[in-house]
């Protein structure tokens, strides 16, 4: 598709469940970007893909989060022993890798998300 | 520590009326954004800031840049209903290691009949 892509849009699970959740990029972007929405909330910053280097990690709020992106297109960010605070909605957003022209915009662009409900 | 700030959190306003919303970040930035949200939506871009002075304009919606103060504005215009949503501004820092993307806490705007 045109767009970034995110599934599921909606998952309900048990809390000490896993969850999974998919972003399929825009094609051509090399960089992607997971965030989190709180309800009500701003935007959390999770981790960073960019090409081939390592990811930054730094926004991941505990070891209970982990993500992967394969073959430099589709992420897959995993949620282990969900928690009722990890109810929220997970962004994922790219873009174009960087470049030193002037005219760069850096633009993200992003998918609808994926709304994650613990009980 | 990279810090983005709008204010204010949130904005009713008449419509007709005219208003600004304010971002303030505390390091240079490379690029500034501006990005609409509908609830229950994703983001939407509005403007793309690239440098200091950079003036957008879209509809009753106008985007500026100062860089030398680290402030964006967004003002509004003759609000209409059509513009209630929520609106964030975010900074982009390039680094060798990546770039980073830090959004403001986001401005509730309701523009009241």
């Amino acid at each position: 598709g045109a767009g970034v892509s995110q599934s599921p849009s909606n998952k309900v699970t048990e809390k000490g469940k896993d969850v999974e959740l998919r972003c399929d990029p825009i094609s051509g972007h090399t960089a992607l970007y997971w965030y989190r929405q709180s309800l009500g909330q701003g935007l959390e910053f999770l981790i960073y893909f960019q090409g081939n280097s390592a990811p930054d990690k730094s926004g991941l709020p505990s070891d209970r989060f982990s993500a992967e992106r394969t073959g430099g297109s589709v992420s897959t960010l995993t949620i282990q022993r969900t928690q009722q605070e990890d109810s929220a909605v997970y962004l994922c957003a790219s873009s174009l890798l960087t470049s030193g022209r002037a005219d760069y915009t850096g633009e993200l662009f992003f998918g609808e998300g994926s709304r994650l409900t613990v009980l | 520590e990279l810090k983005v700030e709008q204010n204010p959190l949130f904005l009713s306003m008449q419509e007709e009326k005219n208003y600004t919303i304010y971002c303030n970040y505390s390091t240079t930035s490379d690029r500034l954004y501006w990005y609409r949200q509908d609830p229950g939506k994703s983001l939407e871009s509005l403007f793309v800031l690239l440098s200091n002075g950079a003036v957008k304009q879209e509809g009753r919606l106008m985007a500026s840049l100062d860089t030398k103060a680290r402030l964006s504005t967004l003002h509004i215009t003759a609000a209409v209903h059509d513009l209630s949503a929520t609106y964030f501004c975010a900074v982009l820092y390039l680094r060798n290691a990546g770039n980073m993307l830090t959004f403001g806490g986001g401005t509730r705007l309701m523009v009241k009949p």
